[in-house]
């Protein structure tokens, strides 16, 4: 089975500065995505940044990138220019492949963007 | 992408009631699932939505207690039957709609409260 770990449960930023939100995940498969989530207080749930793990390449998207390390299990995001709107509480997500594409959660981060 | 709603978006029942979530996926979907969140907490699977056959329950929840439907590719319910106080939680929906991008949408939520 595989499971998601966050390590910081609570976290907050200056606007307009840098922050980064860590990740690790436990598996025995090769192939597989990570994905994280943002969760504002309204509740829906939104995709920030998705990372196949057979590229090395790390994904960006904007503000929002990653660094995913295979070897290691690690998948952090590091939000740039942070912004008032990214407070939210943020879930990494892993999905194996071919297994029907259900997604294993860790227990989020929540992320205060202070003015 | 999908649009996804639920209904309702909260609710407040009695213990011992029963209450049916519905979900609606705006296009087609391939597949379909139903989040159970803990206040302040991660989401958890409770199960797979199959269009046409029983729904493929995750471990710790039974089909007696969380029956599903899924009539066609749009739509779905959950039931959550003979409420306890321990049921209260958030009820997410989500939905994948195929292709390379294997990413996954949430519906808004329904916030349950069994007194």
């Amino acid at each position: 089975a595989q499971t998601v770990t966050q390590s910081q449960p609570e976290m907050s930023v200056q606007e307009a500065e840098t922050v980064t939100l860590s990740c690790t995940y436990d598996t025995s498969e090769n192939n597989y995505y990570l994905f994280w989530y943002k969760q504002p207080p309204s509740r829906q749930m939104i995709l920030v940044i998705r990372q196949e793990a057979y590229k090395q390449q790390n994904a960006t998207e904007n503000r929002f990138s990653v660094n995913f390390q295979k070897a290691a299990k690690s998948f952090s995001l590091k939000i740039s220019d942070s912004q008032l709107g990214d407070t939210a509480m943020y879930f990494c997500a892993f999905m194996r492949y071919h297994a029907g594409n259900m997604l294993t959660f860790g227990g989020g981060t929540r992320l205060m963007v202070k003015p | 992408s999908a649009v996804i709603s639920q209904k309702p978006s909260r609710d407040i029942c009695q213990r011992g009631t029963s209450l049916t979530i519905q979900c609606q996926v705006d296009s087609q979907v391939t597949m379909m699932f139903w989040y159970r969140q803990q206040p302040g907490q991660s989401l958890t699977l409770i199960a797979t939505a199959n269009q046409g056959s029983e729904a493929t329950y995750e471990s710790g929840f039974v089909i007696d207690k969380f029956p599903i439907s899924r009539p066609n590719l749009t739509f779905s319910t959950l039931t959550v039957s003979n409420m306890s106080p321990e049921d209260s939680s958030i009820y997410l929906c989500s939905a994948y709609s195929g292709g390379n991008y294997n990413e996954q949408f949430f519906g808004p939520g329904t916030r349950l409260t069994v007194l």
